[in-house]
This record gives structure tokens, sequence and C-alpha cells, in this order.
């Protein structure tokens, strides 16, 4: 199993430009999730998704969309990228909804938005 | 707003040393305390978890324990060798969110 894969690892971007990235997991999970992590402020929840079908807003979802292609698939739209959004991104997924279960991440995906 | 405080932020222990990690919760909703492990370029990687029901569980080198009428739980990790250096971050979970807390990063010096 590849556990939780992103695209790409690294990318920089103009302010204004638009971007889409991609996570897939192949451990049958339910819920996914997306995280920034920016120094010092540890992970902080952007949107997940607790089912198939399903997206809810988290901690800082201004500037993001995502949309919960299939079981396996969540990806994340940065529509008109500001250099507040550089950081880095991870995506996790875990078995169950809501928080009570363990999550695995993936290795990140470092955006620079300049 | 719910938080998760962590400390240390960095820590720096001789190599065979012990090391111990605190954290403190506000949510007294959360029952699930997760600690996680990010290496260098690497996403966070679960190492030990505890649930609000008990006090302290021990795997190998690594213990967690959870004071929940405190609010507080602490990561110790025994015998520190190099491979143990890395960022490690708490977070604690009720039914609907996980809140992480900021990180340590930790060196162990051989």
């Amino acid at each position: 199993n590849a556990g939780v894969t992103q695209t790409p690892k690294f990318q920089v971007l103009k302010t204004g430009q638009s971007m889409t990235l991609q996570c897939a997991q192949d451990m049958n999970h339910n819920s996914m999730y997306w995280y920034r992590q920016d120094p010092g402020m540890g992970l902080r929840l952007i949107y997940y998704s607790a089912s198939e079908g399903t997206t809810d807003k988290g901690e800082v979802p201004n500037g993001y969309n995502v949309s919960r292609l299939n079981k396996r698939e969540f990806s994340l739209r940065l529509e008109s990228a500001a250099p507040s959004q550089t950081s880095v991104y991870f995506c996790a997924s875990s078995v169950t909804s809501g928080s009570l279960s363990e999550q695995y991440f993936g290795p990140g995906t470092r955006l620079t938005v300049t | 707003g719910e938080n998760v405080e962590q400390h240390p932020s960095t820590l720096s222990v001789q190599e065979g040393d012990s090391a111990v990690i605190k954290c403190t919760y506000s949510d007294s909703a959360s029952n699930y305390f997760p600690w996680y492990k990010q290496e260098l370029g690497k996403g966070p990687q679960l190492i030990i978890d505890i649930r609000s029901n008990v006090g302290e569980k021990k795997d190998q080198r690594i213990a967690v324990t959870l004071n929940k009428t405190a609010k507080h739980f602490s990561l110790h990790i025994t015998e520190t060798q190099p491979e143990d250096s890395a960022v490690y971050f708490c977070a604690a979970s009720t039914e609907d969110k996980v809140i992480f807390g900021p990180g340590t990063s930790l060196s162990v010096i051989p």
C-alpha cells in the first residue's frame, strides 16, 4: 500500500494564479482532511470530508475550495493564490468519520506564492 | 476558541537521557489524545495515543500520561537516541474536531 500520496511535492505560484493540490489514499478510509503547516503554528485544518460526498470547513477555509472526487481522492484548490497561502500542505485520512481515530498523513506539498 | 498549548518549543538532550514534552488543552469534551512525530521533509506519523478512560500508556521507550482533571497530558521518551530527533505534535480530539499543538523540536545530541 502506498498510503496517502500527494502531488506535487513542490510548487511556486505567482500571486493570482490558481492550482489544485491532489491527494489520494489506498486504505479504504472514509474521512479525509487538508491541513496547512506554518512555523510555530502546528497543523491547522482547512477542510475535511467525513465521508464520500460530504465536505465541511475547518479552521482556516478562506481562499480554498475542495472536492471529494470519490472515496480515494480529495483535492484542494486555490483559485487566486496569495502570499499568505505560502505554506506546507498536508493531506490526511482516517478510518472513521469524526476525530477519534488515527490520521495518516501524506508527505506534504511545499507551496510558495510570490 | 479551543486551543492546545505545548511546551517546550525546542528541547535538546544528550543521547541516553529522557525527554518530556507537556501539553494542555482547553476543551473539556476532548477524549482522544494522539502524539505525532514529524521527521524532516515528511508528514506527521502517529507514535502513541491515549483515550480519556486511561491515565497512562507505554510502548517500549515511549509513554504518555493524561490528567483529565487538570487537562494536561505529557509524552515521555526514555533512553533517547539520535533517531528520536524530530518535531513532535500533541493533539486533543473531540468527536467533531482535532486540534494540534504548535510542536516541539527535539534534538538528541550523540
